[in-house]
C-alpha cells in the first residue's frame, strides 16, 4: 500500500534562508507525488506534482521538488523563503482513486 | 470560477444531533472526496465517489454517510454526532484516473461537537 512520511513536523527558518521539507514515500507501483500548501484557515492548494519525466519539478511561488526513486524521496525546496511562505505543507501520493497525505510540516518563517 | 464550494464554514453540534455538510463542484469532475483534518494527523479519507451513484469507504468512514445523486454534489451526513467527530472537514474533487488525481479543495467546514 502506498504511504508517505513527512520527516519533520515543524521547520522554523529565518526570512531569505533556504529551506527543505522532507518527504519519503512507499509504493510498490508507479508513483505520482504531490505537494500541497495550506495557509491558515484555508483549503489545500497544489504546489507541484510529479507524474513522470524530469525528476526535478518546479511549482508555484518558487518551490521545487526532486523525485529520487532510489531513496524513495520527494523533498520540497526553496532557495529563499519569505514571511508569506509560513503555512502547513503536505506531501501526498496517489493511491488508485484518492490521495494519501502525510501528517504535514509546519513551516514558520520569521524576520 | 467557484471550484469546490462547502457549506457551512462553521458549525457547533450537540452530542447526538445530526447534520449534513454540503459540497458542490462546478468543474464537471468525476471524482469527489471527503477528508477530515485533525491537528498533527494530516488528512484522512472518509468517503469517496468515482461518479454519480457510486460511493465507497475510505480510511475512516465510521459515523458518516454519503450520497452522490449528481456529478456536482457530494453531501456528507453525520447521523449521531460524537465529540470524536470534532474536526475540520474538506471536500475535494478531481478529474479522476491515474495521473489525474490532482485534487481541488474547498475551504473547509470547522465542526465542533459538544
Amino acid at each position: 500500500a502506498q504511504s508517505v512520511t513527512q520527516l519533520d513536523s515543524q521547520v522554523p527558518v529565518f526570512e531569505e534562508a533556504p529551506v527543505e521539507l522532507r518527504c519519503n514515500y512507499s509504493s510498490s507501483v508507479s508513483v505520482y507525488l504531490f505537494w500541497y500548501v495550506q495557509y491558515p484557515n484555508q483549503g489545500l492548494q497544489l504546489l507541484l506534482k510529479y507524474l513522470s519525466g524530469s525528476t526535478l519539478v518546479k511549482g508555484i511561488n518558487g518551490f521545487e521538488a526532486e523525485f529520487n526513486k532510489s531513496q524513495t524521496s520527494f523533498h520540497l525546496r526553496k532557495p529563499s523563503v519569505h514571511i508569506s511562505d509560513t503555512a502547513e505543507y503536505f506531501c501526498a501520493v496517489e493511491a488508485g482513486t484518492a490521495l494519501i497525505f502525510g501528517k504535514g510540516t509546519t513551516l514558520s518563517v520569521s524576520s | 470560477n467557484a471550484g469546490v464550494t462547502q457549506t457551512p464554514k462553521f458549525r457547533i453540534l450537540k452530542i447526538g444531533q445530526s447534520m449534513t455538510l454540503q459540497c458542490a463542484q462546478d468543474m464537471n469532475h468525476n471524482y469527489m472526496y471527503w477528508y477530515r483534518q485533525d491537528p498533527g494527523m494530516g488528512l484522512k479519507l472518509i468517503y469517496y465517489s468515482v461518479g454519480a451513484g457510486i460511493t465507497d469507504k475510505g480510511e475512516v468512514p465510521n459515523g458518516y454517510n454519503v450520497s452522490r445523486s449528481t456529478t456536482e454534489d457530494f453531501p456528507l451526513r453525520l447521523e449521531l454526532a460524537a465529540p470524536s467527530q470534532t474536526s475540520v472537514y474538506f471536500c475535494a474533487s478531481s478529474l479522476g484516473g491515474q495521473a489525474n488525481t490532482e485534487a481541488f479543495f474547498g475551504q473547509g467546514t470547522r465542526l465542533t461537537v459538544v
